[in-house]
């Protein structure tokens, strides 16, 4: 059974910072991963996916990076903003025919001015 | 990109009656659909898979009768919680898979409170 951990459960920053958030899978077998933004009280907004084939997705001050052998992704958050503040999950989808995901418990971000 | 839609996005009910949410994907048909329950500070628990015109897939410990759900078109899920209760109270989010691009998409929540 797939286990995802996102590593720092949370975190607060001040603004400008450079930011890694870690996800970290058991099962290599992987279809794709997606890294997720929610803000409070609110849905899920699709950030950026990595297809098993690709090593990292870049849109803006995100990049993200996969490392399917070790079983590891990293979301770059670049010269962070107040309004980056919100929760980041990850998912992860396995290549056995099953399209359901598998997700995080997410980290909190915090970007204070 | 895609848009889901989820109504209400708020809903205060009294325990012991039924509340349905609507899920509808707006510019794609989804023959597949997913309901999840959010507690506060943690993730998504996948609650069942909604199928277009099959009975949905119920995960383990998600009880069908409590949780009805019908997807009776490829752009419409619909979640009834029946005989709410306070414990019931929680945010659900529905998300649509889009078969075009193996992406899920995912509606804004609800937020069901239970007196």
């Amino acid at each position: 059974k797939q286990e995802v951990t996102q590593i720092p459960a949370a975190l607060s920053v001040p603004e400008g910072e450079n930011l890694v958030l870690n996800c970290s899978f058991t099962d290599s077998a992987i279809y794709n991963l997606q890294w997720f933004r929610q803000d409070p009280g609110k849905g899920l907004t699709s950030l950026l996916l990595i297809q098993s084939s690709q090593r990292e997705q870049t849109s803006g001050r995100l990049n993200a990076s996969l490392d399917k052998s070790s079983g590891r992704s990293t979301l770059y958050i670049a010269a962070s903003q107040p309004g980056d503040s919100a929760t980041y999950l990850c998912a992860v989808r396995g290549s056995g025919g099953s399209y359901i995901p598998t997700f995080g418990r997410g980290t909190s971000l915090i970007v204070h001015p | 990109g895609a848009v889901v839609s989820q109504h209400p996005s708020r809903v205060i009910c009294k325990s012991g009656t039924s509340v349905k949410i609507e899920c509808r994907s707006l510019d794609f048909q989804a023959t597949t659909m997913f309901w999840y329950r959010q507690f506060p500070k943690k993730s998504l628990m996948l609650m069942a898979t909604s199928n277009e015109g099959s009975k949905a897939t119920y995960e383990q410990g998600v009880e069908k009768d409590k949780f009805l759900i019908n997807h009776a078109s490829l752009t419409l899920s619909t979640l009834t919680v029946t005989s709410a209760h306070p414990e019931d109270s929680s945010f659900y989010i529905c998300s649509a898979w889009r078969d075009t691009s193996y992406e899920q998409y995912f509606g804004p929540g609800t937020r069901l409170t239970v007196t």
